[in-house]
């Protein structure tokens, strides 16, 4: 079974619109990470949360972790074509020195 | 540049053959991963190596093997027990003692396979 999910699988807005993209967990969560693919490409890491209620932006990119820390929603502002790709979230879920766990993506397309 | 790299960037491959893709990283790091990536499935385990000379199955280890003789070097053989191989590999690395909550993986521009 899938121990992260995301979702929505699949988004597409308007260029100007504000989106959310929601990843979930069963199990506490010691360390929550945001990506970004482009298509046919590596990752590129967004932002990383540890803490309960924690809060991340980055130009208008926002991370949140809910304060149980299973689930952390990403919020884009003010959408725009760069923005497109697939968003993926990983998890450091257990205590040893393990592999992130990650989610199926969700994959964003803006359009004008 | 400190970074990781995968090359080739396109493989192809006749059924049957094994085939090796490369992993090097220049960022000192202890920790390496291979993930497998198929559209809708997002990232799948391979094989992950905490230090040189070890190294451990992940979810879908089966028709792959690895070697890590090099901290910077972590390459993936793709056998021909591997019955679906066509698939995007990408590699990544990270520091090994980390803070819990702070293994930021470092990932390379992958490598996609092929098979004809």
């Amino acid at each position: 079974s899938q121990e992260l999910e995301q979702s929505p699988q699949s988004l597409i807005v308007q260029e100007g619109k504000n989106l959310t993209i929601n990843c979930t967990s069963s199990k506490t969560l010691y360390g929550l990470y945001w990506y970004k693919q482009k298509y046919g490409e590596g990752l590129i890491f967004l932002m990383m949360l540890q803490k309960g209620g924690e809060e991340k932006s980055h130009e208008k990119i926002t991370a949140k972790l809910d304060e149980k820390k299973q689930q952390s929603s990403l919020h884009i502002t003010a959408s725009q074509p760069s923005h497109a790709g697939i968003y993926l979230c990983g998890a450091d879920m257990d205590s040893g020195n393990t592999p992130l766990v990650f989610g199926k993506g969700t994959r964003l397309s803006v359009i004008a | 540049d400190g970074g990781i790299t995968q090359s080739p960037k396109y493989l192809f491959r006749k059924e049957g053959q094994n085939v090796t893709l490369s992993c090097e990283q220049n960022l000192n790091h202890d920790a390496m991963y291979w993930y497998r990536q198929d559209p809708g499935q997002g990232l799948r385990l391979i094989y992950y190596s905490q230090i040189v000379n070890d190294f451990q199955k992940g979810d879908i280890a089966e028709g792959y093997s690895v070697s890590r003789e090099k901290k910077e070097s972590f390459p993936l053989t793709v056998t021909s027990a591997q019955k679906n191989p066509t698939a995007f590999y990408l590699c990544a690395s990270s520091i090994f003692w980390r803070e819990r909550g702070e293994d930021e993986q470092f990932f390379g521009p992958g490598t996609r396979l092929t098979v004809l």
